[in-house]
């Protein structure tokens, strides 16, 4: 069954440094999406990404945080100067319609120090 | 903004019929869903129904809506240890582009 991919799944790196977090949607898929769980708190909404461009972000995906969607096949979530409050499971997801079923990967913890 | 609020623990026996439930603020929800998080996995989609039902069966698994009160649930029947996980609501809003609500999640513990 095809499915979501994500890597790494833990990545640990100091504060301040830059992260890129990636993900293989799924292929047929036209429209992705990362989320965030912060532990012991809700997954929550940061951007979704259609047609090479964004279409729509939370109040979360501030200017430190970028997509891209740079060879047609990978999804990347770019943190710039990450803080501690950065630390959490970063969901990727996709789907192939905006209404429907959104598939999620199996996340990829960051831990900033 | 809304919010989606589900009660944080669930345990029942082997055998037994469970029932998630969740509620939610959002009066222009289009998509309704429950995902399913194991230990140290991801989020997979069980189901999910749309606005205009009020009811859609899969196998074990029942989502009931009533949209007058907000209110969705989840019944597994005939719950199996292999069912112990949390359980997500998530909503979607009308002309929302992939932005769902979730709720904190349900632990559902399934004992023998």
């Amino acid at each position: 069954e095809p499915e979501v991919t994500q890597t790494p799944s833990h990545q640990v790196t100091q504060m301040g440094q830059e992260v890129i977090l990636r993900c293989v949607p799924i292929s047929n898929h036209l429209y992705f999406y990362w989320y965030r769980q912060i532990l012991g708190q809700k997954v929550e909404f940061l951007v979704s990404f259609y047609n090479n461009e964004i279409s729509e972000k939370s109040e979360i995906f501030d200017d430190q945080f970028s997509v891209e969607r740079p060879d047609g096949s990978n999804f990347t979530l770019k943190i710039r100067s990450t803080k501690l409050e950065d630390s959490a499971m970063y969901f990727c997801a996709s789907s192939d319609k905006t209404t429907g079923e959104l598939f999620f990967g199996e996340g990829s913890r960051l831990t900033v120090l | 903004g809304e919010d989606v609020e589900q009660s944080l623990f669930l345990s029942v026996r082997e055998g037994d019929s469970s029932v998630i439930n969740c509620t939610y603020t959002d009066s222009s929800s289009t998509y309704l869903y429950w995902y399913k998080q194991e230990p140290g996995a991801g989020l997979q989609l069980l189901t999910y129904i749309f606005s205009n039902m009020d009811m859609k069966q899969d196998q074990r698994l029942t989502v009931l809506l009533n949209k007058k009160d907000k209110h969705l649930s989840l019944r597994i029947a005939d719950t199996q240890t292999g069912d112990s996980a949390i359980y997500f609501c998530a909503e979607r809003s009308r002309g929302s582009q992939g932005n769902l609500i979730f709720g904190k999640g349900t632990k559902l513990s399934v004992k023998p």
